[in-house]
Parts: C-alpha cells; structure tokens; sequence
C-alpha cells in the first residue's frame, strides 16, 4: 500500500529565508506525486504536480526516485507562504489521493 | 472560473441522526472524489465516481452511502451517525480528460455530530 510521509507538522522560518518542506513516500510502482497547499480558511489547492516540472510562486519540488522523496523548496520564503502544505500521491491518473500528515509552514517576519 | 461547489457549507446534527452532503463539480468534470478530514489529520479517501459508477472505494463505512447523478454532482448520505463522524468533507473533481490526476477540491463541509 501506498504512504507519504511528511516529517515535520510545523516548520518555522524567516522571510527571505530558504524553505524545505520534506516529503517522503512508499510505492512500489511509479506514483505521480503532488503538494497541495491550504491557505487559512481556503480550500485545497494544487500547487504543483511532479510531471510538469514547473516553478509555482516560487516553489519547486524535484522528484528523486532513489531516495523516494519530493521536497518542496523555495529560496526565499515570504509571510504569504504560510499555510498547510500536503504531500500526495496517487497511483495512476484519476485514482485516489493518498496525502502526507501535513506540514504548517509559518513565514515569520 | 467556476469551481467546485460543497453543501452545506456547515452541518451539526445529533447521534443516530442522517445527513446529506451536496458535490457540484466543475463544469465538464466527469469524475467525483469524496475525503473525510478528521481534526488535525490528513484527508482520508472514502470514495470515488466516474461517469455516474462507483470507480473507487476507500475507508468509507457501510453507514455511509454515496451516488453521483446525470449531471454529475453527487451526494454522500450518512447515517446512524456517531460522534467520529465529526470531520470536515471534502468533494473533488476532475476532467477525464486533458489533467486527469488533477483533482480540484471544493472548499468541504463541516460536520460536527453531538
């Protein structure tokens, strides 16, 4: 069965500091593999997906097969980054979700 | 752009009692995701449609029941509700095609039972 694990519940930084959410998983086959972030009273949204490759807000997350992780990163948090971030997973297109317990990043200022 | 609509936006209801929880997917969205979000946990799959069939099922008890209808909303019933039904509802959808593994989530139900 699948799992994503998010090792950090809160994280705290500066503004302008560098920022790594960690996210882990298991699964045997080839997941596709996404964060989603939940600003304060908002819904779920997506953030990014790992087969697009792309930088959104700032934020970037390399897929590394090896070591079955997906951090997200971005150089220079700003107060607006705070919020719930999920890592997710789902086995193929269209299936399920299987989400991380979370990550609360507060940008500080 | 429309996104997808959730209601009610809140619900309190009584132990035993039943609820119906209301999924309005975006607009040519053909597929529907319900997730249970228990207090201070991570989004817990209960169960899916496509094209009006079940296509998935997750940890959904047999107490609740789910349908999706001809215009593609769907509800999810719940009954004989017990005081861990207390959770936030999230509904999903998503296109078959163009970004199928892009699931886009309404902003969910909360649920308290007393």
């Amino acid at each position: 069965a699948q799992r994503v694990t998010q090792p950090e519940k809160l994280l705290s930084v500066f503004k302008g500091a560098p920022v790594e959410l960690k996210c882990n998983y298991s699964y045997s086959g080839s997941p596709e593999l996404f964060w989603y972030v939940q600003y304060s009273r908002q819904r779920l949204q997506l953030l990014l997906r790992h087969i697009s490759r792309e930088s959104i807000k700032g934020f970037t997350a390399d897929l590394n097969k090896g070591e079955t992780s997906f951090h997200l990163k971005k150089p220079f948090a700003q107060e607006e980054d705070s919020a719930m971030y999920y890592c997710a997973l789902t086995e193929t297109s269209g299936s399920r979700l299987t989400f991380g317990e979370g990550t609360q990043l507060t940008v500080n200022p | 752009a429309a996104g997808v609509i959730q209601s009610p936006r809140h619900l309190i209801k009584e132990k035993r009692e039943t609820a119906t929880l209301k999924c309005y997917p975006i607009p040519r969205h053909d597929t529907v995701y319900w997730y249970q979000q228990g207090p201070g946990q991570d989004p817990q799959f209960l169960i899916s449609f496509y094209e009006k069939m079940q296509s998935d099922k997750g940890s959904i008890p047999d107490r609740f029941s789910a349908q999706q209808f001809s215009d593609y909303h769907s509800e999810l019933n719940m009954s004989s509700l017990e005081l861990g039904d207390s959770a936030l509802y999230f509904c999903a959808s998503s296109p078959s095609r163009g970004n199928p593994e892009t699931q886009y989530f309404g902003p969910g139900t909360r649920l308290l039972v007393l």
